[in-house]
């Protein structure tokens, strides 16, 4: 069974610039969670997911960021305009029932 | 934030088994206890989950203290491979949603 997929692995990005980050689910997996890792720390909940509607965006600062999941399969997490705080590893993750989350490799973002 | 506590780093020599604890004590009767790990540079991986009963699947045992307020995680024989950052779960918040701490990392040493 193919895993989380997530790309690119690595983007360094200018501050004040635009990117965005891509995640397929496992086959069959209705939630999708994006989480935002900071260096040392553990993985933060910015979204989840369920199908393509929302179930809590309470951690994802609106002002710059956002996420889709238009066909309830695929996601996009975008951020716009970077700050350099955003320098982290994006998570993606994803479950069937809503218990036991498989998580991606990760995107890492390095805004200068 | 998270509403486990860990400690915060552990070694372990190489074929020895590896008993990381965990404290929960806020965690109700029908919650579940979850435990992932991250190695470096990829993402938490799950490794077992439990309720009240101990656990065991391939890659650990789990037990879950009577009171259900603690638990340990044991990895048997740990590898260097074992080297990683462990993170202790419970309970989880509403919407199934994981709330990771700092966890506990495990150092494992030939």
């Amino acid at each position: 069974e193919a895993g989380v997929a997530q790309s690119p692995r690595y983007k360094i990005i200018e501050k004040r610039q635009s990117v965005a980050f891509w995640c397929n689910p496992i086959s069959g997996h209705a939630t999708l969670y994006w989480y935002q890792q900071i260096l040392g720390q553990g993985p933060k909940l910015l979204i989840q997911f369920q199908n393509n509607g929302v179930v809590d965006d309470s951690q994802l600062p609106k002002d710059r960021f956002s996420a889709e999941r238009l066909k309830g399969v695929d996601s996009t997490l975008k951020i716009q305009p970077a700050k350099l705080e955003d320098s982290a590893v994006y998570l993606c993750a994803s479950s069937f029932s809503g218990s036991t989350q498989y998580f991606g490799p990760g995107t890492r973002l390095t805004v200068l | 934030d998270a509403k486990t506590t860990q400690p915060p780093s552990m070694d372990c020599a190489e074929g020895r088994a590896a008993n990381l604890p965990c404290n929960h004590s806020t965690i109700s009767g029908n919650e579940y206890v979850y435990w992932y790990r991250q190695i470096h540079s990829q993402g938490p991986q799950y490794i077992i989950h439990g309720l009240k009963n101990n656990e065991t699947n391939e890659m650990a045992s789990l037990i879950i203290t009577e009171d259900r307020k603690s638990s340990t995680l044991i990895l048997p024989h740990a590898t260097l491979r074992d080297t990683a950052v462990y993170y202790c779960i419970g309970p989880m918040e509403y919407g199934n949603k994981l709330v990771f701490g700092a966890g506990t990392i495990l150092r494992v040493k030939s």
